[in-house]
């Protein structure tokens, strides 16, 4: 079955800091990877997407995302935090095994930026 | 905005009732996605449907049922609800299959 597991419930950085959101994934044949973030009392929002080709991508509000396929991860970056980046993020591969498009997501990791 | 918008925001009912929460996609896209999000579980996948119809189905119980009318909005009805039950039920669409969904800001859902 495919799976994305988020290893930390919670990430706590500094403003200014790099901040990183670990991501594994389980999935037989090629991962469609996905990371949305969440912000209190709203739904998903897209920040960026893994389908083929370079293993960093760019995504929205300055987030980058880094496939590694020989770790299986795909860790959610920033060089520098924000205190609005403070949010829930979650992690999701797109089941390929059913071909309907539904995402399966992560437990969701908690960002707390600090001033 | 993501163009996908969910009604009621808040539902506070009792236990044994029957609730339907409703979801219009944006413009034009065919496949509506229900997902439930609660402390415990996490986003768990509901039911998919795609142009009216059913595509798959997921950790949805037998006494919650979906369905998606013809003008591609989509219910989604909760029927003897428990405590359980409480949770943010969330509805997304994408244009197609395999493109990235867009989610509603969800139903707060609250069994008491």
């Amino acid at each position: 079955a495919q799976s994305v597991a988020q290893p930390e419930d919670q990430v706590n950085v500094a403003e200014g800091n790099p901040l990183t959101v670990k991501c594994t994934y389980s999935v037989s044949g090629n991962p469609y990877l996905f990371w949305y973030v969440q912000y209190p009392n709203r739904g998903l929002q897209f920040l960026l997407k893994y389908i083929t080709g370079d293993n960093l991508v760019k995504g929205s509000y300055g987030f980058e995302a880094e496939f590694n396929k020989s770790q299986t991860s795909f860790h959610l970056k920033k060089p520098s935090a924000l205190v609005s980046d403070s949010a829930l993020y979650f992690c999701a591969v797109r089941d390929t095994a059913s071909n309907t498009g539904k995402l399966i997501f992560g437990q969701g990791t908690t960002l707390q930026v600090k001033p | 905005d993501s163009g996908v918008t969910q009604t009621p925001k808040h539902l506070i009912t009792a236990t044994g009732q029957r609730v339907t929460l409703r979801c219009s996609p944006r413009s034009g896209d065919l496949s509506v996605y229900w997902y439930q999000q609660s402390l415990d579980q996490g986003l768990q996948f509901l039911i998919h449907y795609y142009n009216g119809e059913e595509r798959a189905k997921g950790n949805i119980l037998e006494r919650f049922s979906a369905q998606q009318f013809p003008d591609l909005h989509s219910e989604l009805n909760l029927s003897s609800l428990e405590l359980g039950d409480s949770a943010l039920y969330f509805c997304a669409s994408s244009p197609r299959i395999n493109e990235k969904l867009f989610f509603g800001s969800g139903t707060q859902l609250s069994v008491l």
